[in-house]
């Protein structure tokens, strides 16, 4: 069966400081891709991004870096140098097909508040 | 603009009368299906569609109802609510097999 487990459910700090979010699946599948969405205090989902599981290349955007290890089967997100528009829930969802249908799985969220 | 319209966004209705919530996209995807997001539970997955008249269940069917006569609309339908429907709704919308999905702006759902 597919899961994504976010252990924190809340985390809080200080504006400037650098946050890790931990995202860990499980799949016995091969193929599959692994994603991190944004929901800021206004709801909506906000794409970040997606990697395939034979990609393990770490990723950086901006001051967004995400990390993907198989061996451990992590994802996680770092957020370098936080600031106020960060706070928000943020999911990893994890995707794999199930007899040839999409199945999107996400963890249970972790709510990252970045106070000034 | 390519979008996933959800309406209505926010929404209160009593136990046992029939609502339908509506989704529309523009992006001529093929792949759709509804969330409903609880604290501490994430998203979870209530019904999808794999493309017109092709649609199955999810991780929580019970109490719901879809439907897919037109590719672009994906309505869900709670034949006879309770409180227990109470949640956050989201649909969301994909070109299929692993492609990432487009979401909705969600429909804030309260069953009295």
């Amino acid at each position: 069966a597919q899961k994504v487990t976010q252990a924190q459910t809340e985390i809080s700090v200080v504006e400037k400081e650098d946050v890790t979010l931990d995202c860990v699946y499980e799949t016995r599948d091969t193929t599959y891709y692994l994603f991190w969405y944004k929901q800021p205090p206004s709801g909506e989902l906000v794409f970040l991004i997606r990697r395939n599981s034979f990609d393990e290349q770490n990723e950086i955007s901006g001051r967004y870096s995400w990390n993907f290890q198989k061996s451990t089967s992590s994802f996680n997100f770092t957020i370098t140098a936080s600031q106020v528009v960060d706070s928000a829930v943020y999911f990893c969802a994890l995707s794999t097909l199930i007899q040839g249908a999409q199945k999107l799985v996400f963890g249970q969220g972790t709510r990252l508040t970045i106070n000034p | 603009e390519a979008q996933v319209t959800q309406n209505p966004r926010y929404l209160i209705t009593v136990t046992g009368k029939k609502l339908t919530v509506t989704c529309s996209q523009n992006m001529n995807h093929e792949y759709m299906s509804w969330y409903r997001q609880d604290p501490g539970l994430g998203l979870r997955q209530i019904y999808y569609s794999m493309n017109v008249e092709v649609t199955d269940k999810g991780d929580v069917p019970e109490g719901y109802k879809v439907s897919r006569k037109e590719k672009r609309n994906f309505p869900l339908i709670l034949e006879s609510p309770s409180p227990n429907q109470t949640s956050l709704y989201f649909c969301a919308s994909g070109r299929g097999g692993l492609e990432k999905l487009f979401f909705g702006s969600g429909t804030q759902l309260s069953v009295l």
